[in-house]
């Protein structure tokens, strides 16, 4: 059965701390990894990963693909409390599904 | 402006009685999604269509309708709503996966 596993659920940290988000699948015909950010309404779109080993980067944030292990990580550096939300990976199966994981809720304190 | 519309936001209805939630997009994508979001399950996909006429069921599809008549909409069915589907939806509509627009969603509350 595919499936998106995402850890930690939960993560609590200081302005200024960098954080790790981890996201890894099993599905049978991967062809891209998503990254979105849910705050309290619907998730907006952050990185889409296709490739092994190239870092996608927007300000703070940045991520990279492992295809080879199976996984994507997610960095924050120098966390905003404007960071805090449900970080969601999701995999496309095929051509036409998404599948999710449950998230990660980052929480960032003054 | 870009968006994705749903409507109603909220809604509180009884076991049994239909319901149709309604989502469209002005963007001209020609894919669009069903969504519901539950705490410690994630977003999981109901039904998904790649244009006009054609749908296809996601991985929750039990206890819904859809249907594509025009490309801006993509209208999501209760026929007969159980507490079961007590959650909140998410319609979204994109022409690749990373321009994935999201609606704000929809609340719905099945006494």
């Amino acid at each position: 059965e595919d499936k998106v596993v995402q850890s930690p659920l939960s993560l609590v940290v200081h302005e200024g701390d960098t954080v790790t988000l981890n996201c890894s699948y099993e599905v049978t015909n991967f062809r891209s990894l998503l990254w979105y950010k849910q705050e309290k309404k619907a998730p907006t779109f952050l990185f889409m990963l296709t490739s092994s080993g190239i870092e996608k980067k927007s300000g703070r944030l940045s991520s990279i693909l492992d295809k080879k292990e199976l996984f994507s990580i997610l960095n924050i550096t120098a966390t905003q409390t404007g960071d805090s939300a449900v970080y969601l990976c999701a995999v496309e199966e095929g051509t036409d599904k998404l599948i999710f994981g449950t998230g990660t809720r980052l929480q960032v304190f003054p | 402006e870009a968006q994705v519309t749903q409507n109603p936001r909220y809604l509180i209805t009884v076991t049994g009685k239909k319901l149709t939630v309604t989502c469209s997009q002005n963007m001209n994508h020609e894919y669009m999604s069903w969504y519901r979001q539950d705490p410690g399950l994630g977003l999981r996909q109901i039904y998904y269509s790649m244009n006009v006429e054609v749908t296809d069921k996601g991985d929750v599809p039990e206890g819904y309708k859809v249907s594509r008549k025009e490309k801006r909409n993509f209208p999501l069915i209760l026929e007969s709503p159980s507490p079961n589907q007590t959650s909140l939806y998410f319609c979204a509509s994109s022409q690749g996966w990373d321009t994935q627009y999201f609606g704000p969603g929809t609340r719905l509350t099945v006494l």
